[in-house]
């Protein structure tokens, strides 16, 4: 079973605030996600990265940004924050992708 | 149409009882389909996947693929209160996995 850490759990934040939601990993996965989970709906994918300097982009349209400079690290950041970015925000990683481990969470709420 | 559908429910039963969640889906290309857990204000836990076809057992959990059909199952024996939570399932293809809304499930003491 994977460590995987989001912080913060909770945040609160005016329209137009930079915000940048954490993810660490303790199991030395090559593969990290961050998927966006609004109530009653599916998960989808908006970042992912097989390893360090690779990133992707997901189906799901996204107005943030991720880098993964360490393998361990997966930080996903808001540039500038919106209403429309109200949501759950979900951190795995994989060693083999299809095997994906998650963090408990970060619940945003822009006002 | 989406790839994969899920009853969100709720599925609501007495405990001990068998319970039966499923999901349907389009793709004949999906290989692995996994199931979750999530718990209120939780991430998924991933419970068991199969590979293709067939089933899987795993303690009071069996999962059960019929790729003729396009159907999956998740069968759980003796459920409890604590099995009460959102049953995900999700189904790998090339590079990502592709998720149903989920059924939330209730079992009554």
């Amino acid at each position: 079973e994977a460590d995987i850490y989001q912080t913060p759990r909770y945040l609160v934040i005016g329209t137009g605030k930079k915000i940048t939601l954490e993810c660490s990993q303790t199991m030395g996965h090559d593969k990290m996600y961050w998927y966006q989970q609004d109530p009653g709906m599916e998960l989808h994918l908006i970042h992912y990265s097989y390893g360090v300097n690779s990133t992707e982009k997901g189906d799901l349209s996204s107005e943030s940004t991720v880098s993964r400079i360490r393998t361990e690290h997966f930080p996903l950041t808001l540039e500038s924050a919106r209403p429309s970015h109200t949501s759950q925000y979900l951190c795995a990683s994989s060693r083999t992708g299809y095997e994906q481990y998650f963090g408990p969470g970060t619940r945003l709420t822009v006002t | 149409q989406k790839e994969v559908e899920q009853d969100p429910g709720p599925l609501s039963v007495p405990e001990g009882a068998i319970v039966s969640l499923n999901c349907t889906y389009s793709n004949s290309a999906f290989q692995y389909f996994m199931w979750y857990r999530q718990y209120s204000r939780k991430g998924p836990e991933l419970l068991m996947y199969t590979y293709s076809s067939g089933n899987k057992e795993d303690g009071r959990f069996t999962a059960q693929v019929d790729k003729s059909s396009k159907y999956i199952s998740l069968f759980i024996r003796d459920s409890q209160p604590s099995d009460s939570a959102t049953y995900l399932c999700a189904m790998w293809s090339n590079y990502q996995l592709i998720w149903g809304a989920g059924t939330k499930l209730i079992i009554k003491p």
